[in-house]
């Protein structure tokens, strides 16, 4: 059974950092490409992130480059985003998603909860 | 960036109604679109990729439909679970984008 679990929202001042984690199960991970999605609160989907599955490549959304960064570890089975200089906008629930090739995103992690606030 | 408008942005149908949800591209994202539903307090589900394609497992009653920028999610017969809110996504893009969401509540 795939899983993916994310970890490491918490509350957090403007300015500040914070590392998300997503630990992934029941597939080769070393195999896919990873994705970051984010949702703020009684709002839409917005994609931030995504990492091929060598990690050669990264791309980012506008939102969010030049502040995240994203990562894997194959040999842990591991996803990560590092979040630098942080903005209230950037309270959402984060979620990891497994990419399908081109094909969409067919499993999600169940979120972590990042708030910025002071 | 590619842009994905949706509409409507929400709509109330009973079950048993035929529902269509559309989907715009700001340009051509050839097949690379896929829909998602999502429930109140719970992730996304992938239902449908490469515009027509069903997920395994995602009943026969929903369906996906066009090519290039117009796109079609259509519930042939609204159950109660149906009752959720629908995204488009596509992936054509290094840098995929998401609709803005269609919500579907009951009438």
């Amino acid at each position: 059974e795939v899983q993916l679990v994310e970890s490491g929202g918490v509350v957090v001042q403007p300015g500040g950092s914070l590392r998300l984690s997503c630990a992934a199960s029941g597939f080769t991970f070393e195999d896919y490409t990873m994705h970051w999605v984010r949702q703020a609160p009684g709002k839409g989907l917005e994609w931030i992130s995504l990492i091929k599955w060598d990690g050669a490549k990264t791309y980012y959304a506008d939102s969010v480059k030049g502040r995240f960064t994203i990562s894997r570890d194959n040999s842990k089975n591991s996803l990560y985003l590092q979040m630098n200089s942080l903005r209230t906008e950037d309270t959402a629930l984060y979620y990891c998603a497994k990419g399908v090739a081109s094909w969409g995103f067919d499993y999600w992690g169940q979120g972590t909860l990042v708030t910025v606030s002071s | 960036d590619i842009q994905m408008t949706q509409s409507p942005s929400s709509l109330s149908a009973s079950v048993g109604d035929r529902v269509t949800i559309t989907c715009r591209a700001s340009q051509s994202v050839s097949n690379y679109l896929n829909w998602y539903q999502q429930k109140p307090g719970k992730a996304p589900k992938f239902l449908i990729y490469a515009a027509s394609s069903l997920q395994s497992g995602v009943p026969s009653r929903f369906s996906g439909s066009g090519y290039g920028t117009d796109f079609t999610l259509t519930i042939s017969s609204l159950q109660p679970e149906d009752f959720a809110t629908y995204y488009c996504h596509q992936t054509y893009s290094n840098f995929p984008t998401f609709g803005q969401g269609t919500k579907v509540e009951i009438k």
